[in-house]
Protein backbone atom coordinates (compact mmCIF):
# COMPACT_ATOMS: atom_id res chain seq x y z
CA UNK A 1 0.00 0.00 0.00
CA UNK A 2 1.04 3.35 -0.70
CA UNK A 3 0.58 6.18 1.54
CA UNK A 4 1.55 9.74 2.64
CA UNK A 5 1.14 10.92 6.37
CA UNK A 6 1.49 14.60 7.76
CA UNK A 7 0.59 13.85 11.09
CA UNK A 8 0.10 17.73 11.81
CA UNK A 9 -3.17 18.69 11.36
CA UNK A 10 -2.58 22.67 11.95
CA UNK A 11 1.07 24.37 13.35
CA UNK A 12 1.22 28.28 14.54
CA UNK A 13 4.03 30.28 14.92
CA UNK A 14 5.37 33.66 15.57
CA UNK A 15 7.09 35.32 12.68
CA UNK A 16 10.85 34.63 12.37
CA UNK A 17 10.66 31.04 14.00
CA UNK A 18 11.51 28.04 12.22
CA UNK A 19 8.81 25.66 11.79
CA UNK A 20 9.30 21.75 10.26
CA UNK A 21 6.55 19.84 8.74
CA UNK A 22 6.60 16.29 9.19
CA UNK A 23 6.30 13.89 6.06
CA UNK A 24 6.39 10.43 6.37
CA UNK A 25 5.57 7.99 3.29
CA UNK A 26 4.53 4.19 2.57
CA UNK A 27 5.54 2.61 -0.68
CA UNK A 28 7.16 -0.80 -1.98
CA UNK A 29 8.47 0.45 -5.12
CA UNK A 30 12.04 1.36 -5.24
CA UNK A 31 11.66 3.99 -7.66
CA UNK A 32 9.28 6.88 -6.60
CA UNK A 33 9.31 10.58 -6.23
CA UNK A 34 8.44 13.03 -3.28
CA UNK A 35 6.94 16.09 -3.24
CA UNK A 36 6.12 19.35 -1.59
CA UNK A 37 3.80 22.02 -2.45
CA UNK A 38 2.32 24.91 -0.51
CA UNK A 39 -1.79 25.81 -1.19
CA UNK A 40 -2.41 29.39 -0.24
CA UNK A 41 -5.83 30.54 0.15
CA UNK A 42 -5.89 31.14 -3.17
CA UNK A 43 -6.20 27.26 -3.80
CA UNK A 44 -3.86 27.46 -6.67
CA UNK A 45 -0.94 24.60 -5.98
CA UNK A 46 2.41 25.59 -5.78
CA UNK A 47 5.42 23.75 -6.47
CA UNK A 48 8.00 23.43 -4.46
CA UNK A 49 11.00 20.99 -4.80
CA UNK A 50 10.90 17.14 -6.04
CA UNK A 51 13.03 14.60 -5.10
CA UNK A 52 13.65 10.99 -6.49
CA UNK A 53 14.20 8.07 -4.27
CA UNK A 54 17.68 7.81 -5.77
CA UNK A 55 18.68 11.19 -4.15
CA UNK A 56 18.77 11.25 -0.41
CA UNK A 57 20.79 14.80 -0.62
CA UNK A 58 18.98 17.86 1.33
CA UNK A 59 18.02 20.78 -0.19
CA UNK A 60 17.98 24.22 0.87
CA UNK A 61 16.46 26.98 -1.41
CA UNK A 62 16.73 30.31 0.31
CA UNK A 63 14.46 29.51 3.86
CA UNK A 64 13.13 26.25 2.71
CA UNK A 65 15.26 23.31 2.93
CA UNK A 66 14.29 19.55 3.18
CA UNK A 67 15.69 16.76 5.13
CA UNK A 68 15.15 12.92 3.05
CA UNK A 69 15.92 9.97 4.80
CA UNK A 70 15.27 7.21 3.45
CA UNK A 71 15.62 4.98 6.83
CA UNK A 72 13.19 6.64 8.30
CA UNK A 73 10.70 7.31 5.37
CA UNK A 74 10.55 10.77 6.02
CA UNK A 75 10.88 13.50 3.84
CA UNK A 76 10.55 17.18 5.84
CA UNK A 77 10.15 20.41 5.17
CA UNK A 78 11.75 23.31 7.27
CA UNK A 79 10.86 27.02 7.00
CA UNK A 80 13.86 28.95 8.60
CA UNK A 81 12.54 32.66 9.88
CA UNK A 82 8.83 32.19 8.84
CA UNK A 83 7.22 34.43 7.23
CA UNK A 84 3.33 36.02 7.53
CA UNK A 85 3.27 35.16 3.69
CA UNK A 86 4.68 31.82 4.35
CA UNK A 87 1.01 30.93 6.25
CA UNK A 88 -0.69 28.53 3.19
CA UNK A 89 -1.79 24.57 3.80
CA UNK A 90 1.52 22.66 2.70
CA UNK A 91 1.05 18.98 1.09
CA UNK A 92 3.59 16.06 0.75
CA UNK A 93 3.18 13.50 -2.02
CA UNK A 94 4.15 10.61 -3.64
CA UNK A 95 4.30 10.20 -6.70
CA UNK A 96 5.01 6.31 -8.29
CA UNK A 97 7.39 5.35 -11.69
CA UNK A 98 4.82 3.29 -13.02
CA UNK A 99 1.41 4.60 -12.51
CA UNK A 100 2.49 8.55 -12.82
CA UNK A 101 -0.33 9.06 -9.92
CA UNK A 102 0.44 11.26 -7.01
CA UNK A 103 -0.81 10.29 -3.47
CA UNK A 104 -1.20 13.13 -1.39
CA UNK A 105 -1.25 13.34 2.39
CA UNK A 106 -3.71 15.38 4.49
CA UNK A 107 -1.81 18.57 4.35
CA UNK A 108 -0.68 20.85 7.36
CA UNK A 109 -2.04 24.33 7.87
CA UNK A 110 0.80 26.64 8.58
CA UNK A 111 -0.26 29.78 10.77
CA UNK A 112 2.28 32.18 10.90
CA UNK A 113 1.94 34.91 12.70
CA UNK A 114 3.02 38.97 13.03
CA UNK B 1 7.00 26.88 -19.41
CA UNK B 2 4.45 24.20 -18.41
CA UNK B 3 1.78 26.43 -17.82
CA UNK B 4 -1.61 24.56 -17.28
CA UNK B 5 -5.03 26.61 -17.30
CA UNK B 6 -8.51 25.47 -16.46
CA UNK B 7 -11.57 27.65 -17.29
CA UNK B 8 -13.92 28.62 -15.74
CA UNK B 9 -12.25 29.55 -12.59
CA UNK B 10 -15.53 29.20 -10.85
CA UNK B 11 -19.02 28.03 -11.79
CA UNK B 12 -22.33 28.84 -9.88
CA UNK B 13 -24.55 26.10 -11.39
CA UNK B 14 -28.57 25.26 -10.28
CA UNK B 15 -29.15 21.51 -9.26
CA UNK B 16 -29.36 19.13 -11.88
CA UNK B 17 -27.64 20.56 -14.76
CA UNK B 18 -24.43 19.68 -16.15
CA UNK B 19 -21.00 21.42 -15.92
CA UNK B 20 -18.36 21.59 -18.52
CA UNK B 21 -15.00 22.08 -17.01
CA UNK B 22 -12.11 22.77 -19.16
CA UNK B 23 -8.14 21.80 -18.87
CA UNK B 24 -5.33 22.87 -21.34
CA UNK B 25 -1.78 22.84 -21.22
CA UNK B 26 -0.48 25.83 -22.88
CA UNK B 27 2.86 24.90 -23.75
CA UNK B 28 3.49 21.98 -23.35
CA UNK B 29 1.88 18.20 -24.89
CA UNK B 30 0.21 16.16 -22.13
CA UNK B 31 0.08 12.87 -22.46
CA UNK B 32 -2.13 12.02 -19.59
CA UNK B 33 -3.77 14.40 -17.47
CA UNK B 34 -5.09 14.01 -13.98
CA UNK B 35 -8.57 15.51 -12.26
CA UNK B 36 -8.66 15.64 -8.49
CA UNK B 37 -10.98 17.10 -6.30
CA UNK B 38 -10.81 18.93 -3.00
CA UNK B 39 -13.07 19.20 -0.34
CA UNK B 40 -12.93 22.39 2.04
CA UNK B 41 -10.30 21.71 4.70
CA UNK B 42 -9.17 18.56 2.80
CA UNK B 43 -6.83 16.86 0.36
CA UNK B 44 -6.46 16.33 -2.73
CA UNK B 45 -8.29 13.39 -4.05
CA UNK B 46 -7.69 11.51 -7.54
CA UNK B 47 -10.67 11.09 -9.32
CA UNK B 48 -9.67 9.67 -12.81
CA UNK B 49 -6.60 9.84 -14.93
CA UNK B 50 -7.33 10.55 -18.98
CA UNK B 51 -5.08 9.92 -21.73
CA UNK B 52 -5.29 11.37 -25.40
CA UNK B 53 -7.30 9.46 -27.11
CA UNK B 54 -8.22 6.84 -24.78
CA UNK B 55 -11.55 6.00 -21.84
CA UNK B 56 -10.18 7.39 -18.72
CA UNK B 57 -9.26 5.62 -15.64
CA UNK B 58 -11.88 6.22 -12.62
CA UNK B 59 -10.26 5.73 -8.89
CA UNK B 60 -12.69 3.55 -6.98
CA UNK B 61 -15.92 5.27 -5.51
CA UNK B 62 -15.72 8.05 -8.39
CA UNK B 63 -19.16 7.71 -11.00
CA UNK B 64 -17.98 7.35 -14.46
CA UNK B 65 -21.34 8.30 -15.55
CA UNK B 66 -21.36 11.02 -13.33
CA UNK B 67 -17.94 12.54 -14.05
CA UNK B 68 -17.32 12.40 -17.90
CA UNK B 69 -13.92 13.14 -18.74
CA UNK B 70 -12.67 13.66 -22.32
CA UNK B 71 -9.27 14.03 -23.58
CA UNK B 72 -9.62 14.99 -27.16
CA UNK B 73 -5.90 16.01 -27.55
CA UNK B 74 -2.91 16.43 -26.44
CA UNK B 75 -3.72 20.12 -25.15
CA UNK B 76 -6.51 19.06 -23.66
CA UNK B 77 -8.99 17.66 -21.45
CA UNK B 78 -12.79 18.02 -20.05
CA UNK B 79 -14.88 17.04 -17.01
CA UNK B 80 -18.41 16.93 -17.01
CA UNK B 81 -20.32 17.01 -14.21
CA UNK B 82 -23.40 15.81 -15.00
CA UNK B 83 -26.64 16.45 -13.26
CA UNK B 84 -24.70 18.52 -10.63
CA UNK B 85 -26.19 18.55 -6.94
CA UNK B 86 -25.33 20.77 -3.91
CA UNK B 87 -22.63 17.48 -2.48
CA UNK B 88 -20.99 18.02 -5.69
CA UNK B 89 -19.83 21.51 -4.59
CA UNK B 90 -16.03 21.09 -4.44
CA UNK B 91 -12.95 22.54 -5.65
CA UNK B 92 -11.74 20.71 -8.44
CA UNK B 93 -8.21 20.86 -10.07
CA UNK B 94 -6.56 19.26 -13.08
CA UNK B 95 -2.88 18.49 -13.93
CA UNK B 96 -1.10 17.51 -16.47
CA UNK B 97 1.93 15.19 -17.28
CA UNK B 98 4.34 16.19 -19.86
CA UNK B 99 5.39 14.21 -22.89
CA UNK B 100 9.20 12.42 -22.13
CA UNK B 101 9.12 14.08 -18.58
CA UNK B 102 9.71 11.90 -15.32
CA UNK B 103 7.04 11.79 -12.59
CA UNK B 104 6.37 15.26 -12.92
CA UNK B 105 2.58 16.86 -12.82
CA UNK B 106 1.40 20.53 -13.47
CA UNK B 107 -1.24 21.70 -11.96
CA UNK B 108 -4.02 23.77 -13.00
CA UNK B 109 -5.42 27.00 -10.94
CA UNK B 110 -8.36 24.89 -10.10
CA UNK B 111 -11.84 24.93 -10.63
CA UNK B 112 -14.02 25.79 -7.83
CA UNK B 113 -17.87 24.38 -8.71
CA UNK B 114 -21.26 25.93 -6.03
CA UNK B 115 -24.19 23.96 -6.63
CA UNK B 116 -27.15 25.44 -5.76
Amino acid sequence: AQKVTQAQTEISVVEKEDVTLDCVYETRDTTYYLFWYKQPPSGELVFLIRRNSFDEQNEISGRYSWNFQKSTSSFNFTITASQVVDSAVYFCALGTSGTYKYIFGTGTRLKVLA
Amino acid sequence: GAVVSQHPSWVICKSGTSVKIECRSLDFQATTMFWYRQFPKQSLMLMATSNEGSKATYEQGVEKDKFLINHASLTLSTLTVTSAHPEDSSFYICSARRLAAYNEQFFGPGTRLTVL
